[in-house]
């Protein structure tokens, strides 16, 4: 099974702030990537697909890219909605995919 | 407007079966594969299983933890999935969701159903 390591697993920031958050895959995965935004008591919610597309309805503020089997996802400027806890998910195969362990992004 | 509503879960000893569902409406059902979800309390997520489309001859696949005890159908008359959980552990506690699958990437969800499974 392909892993995926996250990090860093909490985050600290402030509103305006850029943020970065990381995932790394146990093996090439191309760019079957996704990432997820979940808030408490809440379904998951698709931002980020094919490691750098953007969900419609998404704002431009977040972006996704790839460098290898690393993965980045960025807010450029944190807005208070954005507090909330961040999962990167591999889908090369259908038969198993993987997420990261989370990272939750707290206000400062 | 997509909507996916899971149901079916509730308080299960170890060791006995559920059945949740999965029903959907406000797209083409048949044209998609499913995957289901599920959540720890206070974990990260992960993938159970996922049933293809009828065009991939509703293939599934299943996640190690839960091979041969759970497994995925689909009623495309009905624009409804199920999961049957069988011979269910402690370890299968969690929030359960299902997701419109189009390859991969899961960009409608359910509402998540809690399953607890305890003594």
């Amino acid at each position: 099974d392909i892993q995926m390591t996250q990090s860093p697993s909490t985050l600290s920031a402030s509103v305006g702030d850029r943020v970065t958050i990381t995932c790394r895959a146990s093996r090439s995965i191309d760019d079957w990537l996704a990432w997820y935004q979940q808030k408490p008591g809440k379904a998951p919610e698709l931002l980020i697909y094919k490691a750098s597309a953007l969900e419609s309805g998404v704002p431009s503020r977040f972006s996704g890219s790839r460098s290898g089997t690393n993965f980045t996802l960025t807010i450029s400027s944190l807005q208070p909605d954005d507090f909330a806890t961040y999962y990167c998910q591999q889908y090369k195969s259908s038969s198993s995919y993987t997420f990261g362990q989370g990272t939750k992004l707290e206000i400062k | 407007e997509v909507q996916m509503v899971e149901s079916g879960g509730g308080l299960i000893k170890p060791g006995r079966s559920l059945r949740l569902s999965c029903t959907t409406s406000g797209f083409a059902f048949g044209e998609y594969g499913l995957s289901w979800f599920r959540q720890a309390p206070g974990k990260g997520l992960e993938w159970v299983g996922f049933i293809g489309s009828k065009a991939s001859d509703g293939t599934t696949e299943y996640a190690a933890s839960v091979k041969g005890r759970f497994f995925i159908s689909r009623d495309d008359s009905k624009s409804i999935a199920h999961l049957h959980m069988n011979s269910l552990r402690i370890e299968d506690t969690g929030v359960y969701y299902c997701g419109r699958d189009a390859f991969g990437v899961i960009a409608k969800w359910g509402q998540g159903t809690l399953v607890t499974v305890s003594s």
